[in-house]
């Protein structure tokens, strides 16, 4: 398998723009994480799935965030409308049930000017 | 609620030497335990992981790390230190009782090699 799969790599884009962000998860793998990573939080979970539907979305900043999985080979998260703020690296993960270790993929790094 | 603290921002150690990141967890019950290391512009490799038994665990690239209970922690080893070993690294707890595959991360350490 080639892994999490996520796009695009880079991201700029204008205040005010919707942002969507892109992962396709290892086959098989029933829970699907977003995570963003920034200097000054870390590494923070945003939200994550299992078997495609929504378990935990308490980390989503706020309303224009937004998360998606209309299968179980993709995922998307929107940002709208976006802010300078959001400028992270946005990473997704995938895992084969509970008790395993989470993949994760290159990230996607955001930046809104 | 779990919860992760790697009390070292920033370590630096000389190539060759040992080496040792801390990590603190908050957890009710016995935790999933992983370290990742993440190098720069990449994303985040596992190193190895704690479910149950041996609490000495091995990974990858000669690290290891042992899971104490009574001071909750599962701190990350290496007894020599390679120029490579140079990037920054994750603790992480997942919940073994609610089974939902969640991770929390620590906010990580910054590992500098000097040669």
């Amino acid at each position: 398998d080639a892994g999490v799969i996520q796009s695009p790599r880079h991201e700029v884009t204008e205040m005010g723009q919707e942002v969507t962000l892109r992962c396709k998860p290892i086959s098989g793998h029933d829970y699907l994480f977003w995570y963003r990573q920034t200097m000054m939080r870390g590494l923070e979970l945003l939200i994550y799935f299992n078997n495609n539907v929504p378990i935990d979305d308490s980390g989503m900043p706020e309303d224009r965030f937004s998360a998606k999985m209309p299968n179980a080979s993709f995922s998307t998260l929107k940002i709208q409308p976006s802010e300078p703020r959001d400028s992270a690296v946005y990473f997704c993960a995938s895992s084969l049930g509970t008790a395993t270790e989470a993949f994760f993929g290159q990230g996607t790094r955001l930046t809104v000017v | 609620a779990q919860s992760v603290t790697q009390p070292d921002i920033h370590i630096t150690v000389s190539e060759g030497a040992s080496l040792e990141l801390r990590c603190n967890y908050s957890y009710g019950a016995t935790p999933y335990l992983f370290w990742y290391v993440q190098s720069p512009g990449q994303g985040l490799q596992l190193l190895l992981k704690y479910f149950s038994g041996d609490t000495l665990v091995q990974g990858i690239k000669g690290f290891e790390a042992e899971f104490k209970r009574s001071q909750s922690s599962f701190n990350l080893r290496k007894p020599s230190v390679h120029w490579s070993d140079a990037a920054e690294y994750f603790c992480a707890v997942g919940a073994s009782s609610s089974n939902t595959g969640k991770l929390i991360f620590g906010q990580g350490t910054t590992l500098q090699v000097k040669p």
